[in-house]
C-alpha cells in the first residue's frame, strides 16, 4: 500500500506552546488528507478535512482556531495545535487519500501529543 | 450524517477458528466500506475493502460481504491465528469515512 508518514512520533510540551505536527504522503500525491483524534481504546475521530490549495473543512465542535491545518502542497499536510492545554494530549493520526479511481485511505503513525 | 454501528466489540475465538465482525451503516449514499486492523499503539492498516457495486470480496483468510439493501456489512477471518489478535475498525462513507467503534479480537493460542 502506499505510504504516509507523520512526524513526531511523540511529543511533551507546556501548556500555552503549540505543537505542529506533519503528515506527508512519501509516494503518491494526495489531494485530500484528514486528521483524527483516537482516545485510549477508542475509536478515530474525524476533526477536519484537509484540502490542497484551500481551506481545512472541521468537523462540528472542532476549534479551527485552535487546531490549525495547513495543505500547502500534494504531499504535506500540517496541524498546529494552538496554545496546548493538558485536555489537548491525546493521539493525533492523519490520512492521506490516493486519488485517480478507487480511492483509498492510508494513515500515518501517529504523534502522542501530552501536555502537561 | 453517516453513522456506523459495529459488534461485536470484544471477540475471543480459538485459534484456528473463524471470526465474524458486523458494522451496520444509515446514510444510503456511501459507496466505500473498508476494514482496518489496529496493533496496539500502531496505525491503521487497511486489510481490505469493497465498493458498492461488488457483494463480496476475498483476500486469502480475509472476506468482506456487502448488504446494500440492508445497509450491512461484514468481516470474516477464517483459520485465525494469534497475529489477528488486533482491532479490527469498519469505516462507511464516500468522500468522508466514519468509522465504527471497533472490535478488539483476541485469538487464543
Amino acid at each position: 500500500g502506499a505510504v504516509v508518514s507523520q512526524h513526531p512520533s511523540w511529543v511533551i510540551c507546556k501548556s500555552g506552546t503549540s505543537v505542529k505536527i506533519e503528515c506527508r504522503s512519501l509516494d503518491f500525491q494526495a489531494t485530500t488528507m484528514f486528521w483524527y483524534r483516537q482516545f485510549p481504546k477508542q475509536s478515530l475521530m474525524l476533526m477536519a478535512t484537509s484540502n490542497e490549495g484551500s481551506k481545512a473543512t472541521y468537523e462540528q465542535g472542532v476549534e479551527k482556531d485552535k487546531f490549525l491545518i495547513n495543505h500547502a502542497s500534494l504531499t504535506l499536510s500540517t496541524l498546529t495545535v494552538t496554545s496546548a492545554h493538558p485536555e489537548d494530549s491525546s493521539f493525533y493520526i492523519c490520512s492521506a487519500e490516493t486519488t485517480g479511481g478507487n480511492e483509498k485511505l492510508f494513515f500515518g503513525s501517529g504523534t502522542q501529543l501530552s501536555v502537561l | 450524517g453517516e453513522n456506523v454501528e459495529q459488534h461485536p466489540s470484544t471477540l475471543s475465538v480459538q485459534e484456528g477458528d473463524s471470526a465474524v465482525i458486523k458494522c451496520t451503516y444509515s446514510d444510503s449514499a456511501s459507496n466505500y466500506f473498508p476494514w482496518y486492523k489496529q496493533e496496539l499503539g500502531k496505525r491503521p492498516q487497511l486489510i481490505i475493502d469493497i465498493r458498492s457495486n461488488v457483494g463480496e470480496k476475498k483476500d486469502q483468510r480475509i472476506a468482506v460481504t456487502l448488504n446494500k439493501t440492508a445497509k450491512h456489512f461484514s468481516l470474516h477471518i477464517t483459520e485465525t491465528q494469534p497475529e489477528d489478535s488486533a482491532v479490527y475498525f469498519c469505516a462507511a462513507g464516500g468522500n468522508k469515512l466514519v468509522f465504527g467503534a471497533g472490535t478488539i479480537l483476541r485469538v487464543k493460542s
